[in-house]
């Protein structure tokens, strides 16, 4: 089974609309983290925003937010007021205590790919 | 420079020779990744160096050679390639691996790489 699946290949919004990405993820280890990467067409893998297992609150980073369900096991990203510059892909990815063997391994999504209108 | 720098940003090679990848990161962390970047396929795990220790290599053939000779610079040594290793080769450092799920990976821009 897929450990992060993000089911939108492509998604498209119109300038200064919000927007929700995606992504469901699997494990059994009670302590894991979320994370959320942008990577635009130059190919650098930006950091956007994290929310640890046992995070009480939804994190937000700006005009970045993450919407946790831990029991439907998903973590969707939502970019609001979208800017042009935001057209990229982004990628879910997560961090196990225990990942076959691998301490803390990062498992990253095959990604979305999103595209502002103007 | 801040952040996590890559050299090249791009490189063509044939089969036969033989080139590094560099990354160096100045953020003062203490782990360092190397992962490959195919196209339409997840980012892939290559190796993991902590204290300058590599810490896994996930079965990754033995043309791909790393080296980290200090926690700041990272090196891929690429020998005998082949087509099907061409791709985005991306590096990463965290402040220690193995550490705590809120350890963050902070990536450099890559190095595009075209195996002729």
């Amino acid at each position: 089974a897929q450990k992060i699946t993000q089911t939108q290949p492509g998604m498209f919004v119109q300038e200064k609309e919000a927007v929700t990405l995606d992504c469901t993820y699997d494990t059994s280890d009670p302590s894991y983290g979320l994370f959320w990467y942008k990577q635009p067409s130059s190919g650098e893998m930006i950091f956007l925003i994290y929310q640890g297992s046992y995070d009480q609150q939804n994190a937000t980073e700006g005009r970045y937010s993450l919407n946790f369900q831990k029991a439907r096991k998903s973590a969707n990203l939502v970019i609001s007021a979208s800017q042009l510059g935001d057209s990229a892909m982004y990628f879910c990815a997560m961090r196990e205590e225990n990942s076959g063997g691998s301490n803390y391994k990062l498992t990253f999504g095959k990604g979305t790919l999103l595209t502002v209108n103007p | 420079e801040t952040g996590v720098t890559q050299t090249p940003r791009h490189l063509v090679m044939g089969m036969t020779n033989k080139k590094s990848l560099k990354c160096e990161q100045h953020l003062g962390h203490n782990a360092m990744y190397w992962y490959k970047q195919s196209a339409k396929k997840p980012l892939e795990l290559m190796f993991v160096y902590s204290l300058e220790e590599r810490v896994e290599n996930n079965s990754v053939p033995s043309r791909f050679s790393p080296e980290c000779p200090n926690s700041s610079h990272l090196f891929l040594h690429l020998h005998t390639l082949q087509p099907e290793d061409s791709a985005l080769y991306l590096c990463a450092s965290s402040q220690a691996y193995g550490d705590a799920p809120t350890d963050t990976q902070y990536f450099g821009p890559g190095t595009r790489l075209t195996v002729l």
